[in-house]
C-alpha cells in the first residue's frame, strides 16, 4: 500500500513478556518516528530515525524499550519485560523531509498488557 | 523547551455552527505549526501547517488556522461544522533547533450535534 503500515494492529500480552511492533514506512521516506499515545493523551515522542540511525531516542521511557531500523526502511519497536503501564497505542510516522516535513502516520498498534 | 497547550479537552457544537479550537505553544524561535485530526480507528491526518509567510493558512476539509506570534497561538477554525468533523484534533509544533521532535498537544475532542 501507499501509506504507513503497522503490525500488529492489536496485541494482547501478559506482564513480563517480550513484544515487537513493526512499522513499514512510506517508500523513500528517510525519517521515521515512533510515538506512544495513552488514553486521553496526545502522541508522546519516543524515538526518531534518520536512515538507519537513531538520531534522537530521548523519548524512550527506560531501557526496556528499544527500536531498530537496520536497512533504513522497516522499523521494529521492541519492549522487554512488559508492564501494565506500557499499555497504549504505539504510532509510527514517516516523513520525506526533515525539519519541515509533514508526518504521515500509520493507524497504530494497540498494546494491552494484562 | 517546546510545548503545546490545548486548553479545551472537549468541545460540542451544533452542525452548521462555527468552530474554533485553541492552541498555544512555547517555542524559542519561529515555530513550524501543525493541526492533525484523528478519527476513531484511523491514523492522524494532517489538516494544515504553518512554516512562514501568510499567517492565515488554509487546509483540507474547509479548515483554516491563524498564526499569532504575539499571542503564541495557532487556533483552528471552520465557519460551518459538518457531522463528519466529529473527531479528535491535535495541535503540534516542531521540529525545532537542535531537535527533530514534533511535540503534540493533549488534543481536543469535538462532538457535533445534529
Amino acid at each position: 500500500g501507499a501509506g504507513v503500515s503497522q503490525t500488529p494492529s492489536n496485541k494482547v500480552t501478559e506482564k513480563g513478556k517480550y513484544v515487537e511492533l513493526r512499522c513499514d514506512p512510506i517508500s523513500g521516506h528517510t525519517a521515521l518516528y515512533w510515538y506512544r499515545q495513552s488514553l486521553g493523551q496526545g502522541p508522546e515522542f519516543l524515538i526518531y530515525f534518520q536512515g538507519t540511525g537513531a538520531a534522537d531516542d530521548s523519548g524512550l521511557p527506560n531501557d526496556r524499550f528499544f527500536a531498530v531500523r537496520p536497512e533504513g526502511s522497516v522499523s521494529t519497536l521492541k519492549i522487554q519485560r512488559t508492564e501494565r503501564g506500557d499499555s497504549a497505542v504505539y504510532l509510527c510516522a514517516s516523513s520525506s523531509t526533515v525539519n519541515t516535513g509533514e508526518l504521515f502516520f500509520g493507524e497504530g498498534s494497540r498494546l494491552t498488557v494484562l | 523547551a517546546q510545548s503545546v497547550t490545548q486548553p479545551d479537552i472537549h468541545i460540542t457544537v451544533s452542525e452548521g455552527a462555527s468552530l474554533e479550537l485553541r492552541c498555544n505553544y512555547s517555542y524559542g524561535a519561529t515555530p513550524y505549526l501543525f493541526w492533525y485530526v484523528q478519527s476513531p480507528g484511523q491514523g492522524l491526518q494532517l489538516l494544515l501547517k504553518y512554516f512562514s509567510g501568510d499567517t492565515l493558512v488554509q487546509g483540507i476539509k474547509g479548515f483554516e488556522a491563524e498564526f499569532k506570534r504575539s499571542q503564541s497561538s495557532f487556533n483552528l477554525r471552520k465557519p460551518s461544522v459538518h457531522w463528519s468533523d466529529a473527531a479528535e484534533y491535535f495541535c503540534a509544533v516542531g521540529p525545532g533547533s537542535g531537535t527533530y521532535k514534533y511535540i503534540f498537544g493533549t488534543g481536543t475532542r469535538l462532538k457535533v450535534l445534529a
